[in-house]
């Protein structure tokens, strides 16, 4: 059974603050990995993916990848009110020319303060 | 303006009933896949469609059933034999080797 874990929340920061989220994964075979925020009452939406070690950057966010760890993290630089949300992890095993199954994480609610 | 709707938006279902979700795309995407979100869950995979006419089961498929007569369609009924069928119903899709994307969602509520 392949399993994604997320560091347990609700996770509080002040606004300005960085945020970071965990997520570890069982399957070594995995490939691709994806940070979806989820605002309560709505559908996920894909805000970062990374398939190789190391940090990738997209404005305030950083996803870092660490493949001999089983871990991959997202870091939210100058959090906001509007960051307030859930974020899943989610993990396949697909690659660049095949269609992937994703398996998700259980969520970390993250809560930005003024 | 491209995307993926789902219909409805809200939908209660009587004991013994069947009642199905309807999910488009005009992505042009191959895949598309069907999830249910529980209250503060992740998402479990119910079924998936990599290509017309061909589907497999995911994680949680029993007491559901889908179809793909369309690249553009994949609809999901939720019949009577899921038992604990309350749940946020979310479809997905994706081009190949492509990150997923998702509809608005379906919020379906046993009466």
């Amino acid at each position: 059974q392949k399993e994604v874990e997320q560091n347990s929340g609700p996770l509080s920061v002040p606004e300005g603050a960085i945020a970071s989220l965990n997520c570890t994964y069982s399957d070594r075979g995995s490939q691709s990995f994806f940070w979806y925020r989820q605002y309560s009452g709505k559908s996920p939406e894909l805000i970062m993916f990374i398939y190789s070690n190391g940090d990738k950057e997209d404005g305030r966010f950083t996803a870092q990848l660490n493949k001999a760890s089983q871990y991959v993290s997202l870091l939210i630089r100058d959090s906001q009110p509007s960051d307030s949300a859930t974020y899943l992890c989610a993990v396949t095993d697909a690659g660049g020319t095949s269609y992937g199954k994703l398996t998700f994480g259980q969520g970390t609610i993250l809560t930005v303060h003024p | 303006d491209g995307g993926i709707t789902q219909s409805p938006k809200y939908l209660f279902r009587k004991e013994g009933q069947n009642v199905t979700l309807s999910c488009e795309q005009n992505l042009n995407h191959d895949a598309m896949y069907w999830y249910r979100q529980d209250p503060g869950q992740g998402l479990r995979l119910i079924y998936y469609s990599q290509i017309v006419n061909d589907f497999q089961k995911g994680d949680i498929a029993e007491g559901y059933s889908v179809s793909r007569e369309k690249k553009e369609s994949f609809p999901l009924t939720v019949t009577s034999a899921q038992k604990n069928p309350t749940a946020f119903y979310l479809c997905a899709s994706s081009a190949q080797g492509g990150e997923q994307f998702f509809g608005p969602g379906t919020r379906l509520t046993v009466l």
